[in-house]
């Protein structure tokens, strides 16, 4: 019940085209879903989150879709570019959450080809 | 300003050893948490602390400890490695202790254990 499934596990974009990262979870308590960008020999980075109380946030060509009922979120990416090539993990947590604070999907590879 | 810093950067240790990890965080930060990242596997939740006190663990055998400095900084430690131990091992540090403060990664340690 505390897992996040992430899909695809990877994926390969044409340089323009828009990427997609689909998650889905099945703990209702979960309030709060961030999404997290990481490089190679970096740690992970914000990109942007949202809460359950909307449906869709947009920060500049990265939207976060959210469906509550199908208990599904997704990451949009517009224009994917060269240097969108990276792994990325959603995330889901809950307030009430102690002893598993946030839990991370496993990943999806991108690469966005030049 | 200076991000998380973490040390060291890689470490290999023998079986049955014990290893120790540093994380400074970004001034102004109380919370660190600690995380183990597998390869190919997104993070895994260690440890929360927020002004010296723990406020979450996660599903870890007692083998893992961790502890925070009045400076904030926090030291993670593992006694009687296992060859499943080796991973990267993330620190983060957010101001406060709300599950949706704002992480940010360190680079992380690599450890290797033969």
């Amino acid at each position: 019940q505390q897992q996040v499934k992430q899909s695809p596990q990877s994926l390969i974009v044409q340089k323009g085209g828009i990427s997609i990262i689909n998650c889905a979870y099945e703990n209702t308590a979960f309030d709060y879903f961030p999404w997290y960008q990481q490089f190679p020999g970096k740690g992970p980075a914000l990109l942007i989150a949202i809460r359950p109380d909307v449906s869709e946030k947009k920060e500049g060509r990265f939207t976060i879709s959210f469906n509550k009922s199908a208990k599904q979120f997704s990451l949009h990416i517009m224009d994917s570019q060269p240097g969108d090539s990276a792994t990325y993990f959603c995330a889901a947590s809950a307030a009430s959450n102690r002893d598993d604070k946030i839990i991370f999907g496993k990943g999806t590879r991108l690469h966005i080809l030049p | 300003d200076a991000g998380v810093t973490q040390s060291p950067t890689h470490l290999i240790k023998t079986r049955g050893q014990h290893v120790t990890l540093r994380c400074s965080p970004i001034s102004g930060h109380k919370s660190v948490s600690w995380y183990q990242q597998v390869l190919g596997q997104g993070p895994q939740f260690i440890f929360q602390y927020y002004e010296k006190e723990e406020r979450g663990r996660g599903n870890f055998p007692d083998r893992f400890s961790a502890r925070q400095f009045p400076n904030y900084s926090s030291e993670l430690n593992v006694n009687a490695l296992l060859l499943g131990d080796s991973a990267l091992y993330l620190c983060a540090s957010s101001r406060g202790q709300r599950h949706t403060d704002t992480q940010y990664f360190g680079p992380g340690t690599r450890l290797t254990v033969l």
